[in-house]
């Protein structure tokens, strides 16, 4: 099992420009997420999707969409990036079953974007 | 959500023990408490996570009074390998009502030889 893959690894966009961010993860999971992280700083949320069909904003969701594909992928989108959005970027998942203890989430390799 | 308190860093040698000790006054009856930790240029992974008095893996041990107001993880024995940044999160289960895991700065955690 690869786990959770993100795609592409590195990417510089200029201002203005749009592009997808990709994840999959081949574990059945049911939520996924995205977050960003800061130099510096912890992760932040931006959008999660609980199950397929459905998705939630996050602590910092604006300039961002998602779409979940399917079960297994779901991709953050910046329409114009801004020199704001430059940062890593990780997916996770987690499997959502009812009741029982906190959820363990596994997380990507990240995206590292920087925006000029 | 509540709200987690850890120290920024942390210095250690190789082969001590390592204790990180978090805050969490406010945490909610069906609070659990979870650490993940965090090496450079990856992404979290998980590390422990307990309800009450003491729990242990392969990994580390969680150490949890009574009260549950704070936490202390304990990793043994440390190596130049656990050097990485530390989390404590706290949170309800997620029962499909997902799902949002607070991670704050973090313990930087850096082991010398």
């Amino acid at each position: 099992n690869a786990g959770v893959t993100q795609t592409p690894k590195f990417q510089v966009l200029k201002t203005g420009q749009s592009m997808t961010l990709q994840c999959a993860q081949d574990m059945n999971h049911n939520s996924m997420y995205w977050y960003r992280q800061d130099p510096g700083m912890g992760l932040r949320l931006i959008y999660y999707s609980a199950s397929e069909g459905t998705t939630d904003k996050g602590e910092v969701p604006n300039g961002y969409n998602v779409s979940r594909l399917n079960k297994r992928e779901f991709s953050l989108r910046l329409e114009s990036a801004a020199p704001s959005q430059t940062s890593v970027y990780f997916c996770a998942s987690s499997e959502a079953y009812t009741g029982g203890t906190q959820e363990t989430q596994y997380f990507g390799p990240g995206t590292r974007l920087l925006v000029l | 959500l509540a709200k987690t308190t850890q120290p920024i860093s942390m210095d250690s040698y190789e082969g001590q023990e390592v204790n990180i000790t978090c805050s969490h006054n406010n945490i909610a009856t069906n609070d659990y408490i979870t650490w993940y930790q965090q090496f450079p240029s990856q992404g979290p992974r998980f590390i422990i996570q307990g309800y009450k008095t003491k729990v242990t893996n392969e990994v580390a041990s969680l150490f949890i009074p009574a009260d549950r107001k704070s936490s202390t993880l304990s990793l043994p024995r440390v190596s130049l390998s656990d050097t990485a940044v530390y989390y404590c999160l706290v949170g309800v289960p997620f029962s499909g009502n997902t799902g949002k895991l607070i991670f704050g700065q973090g313990t930087t955690l850096q082991v010398k030889p």
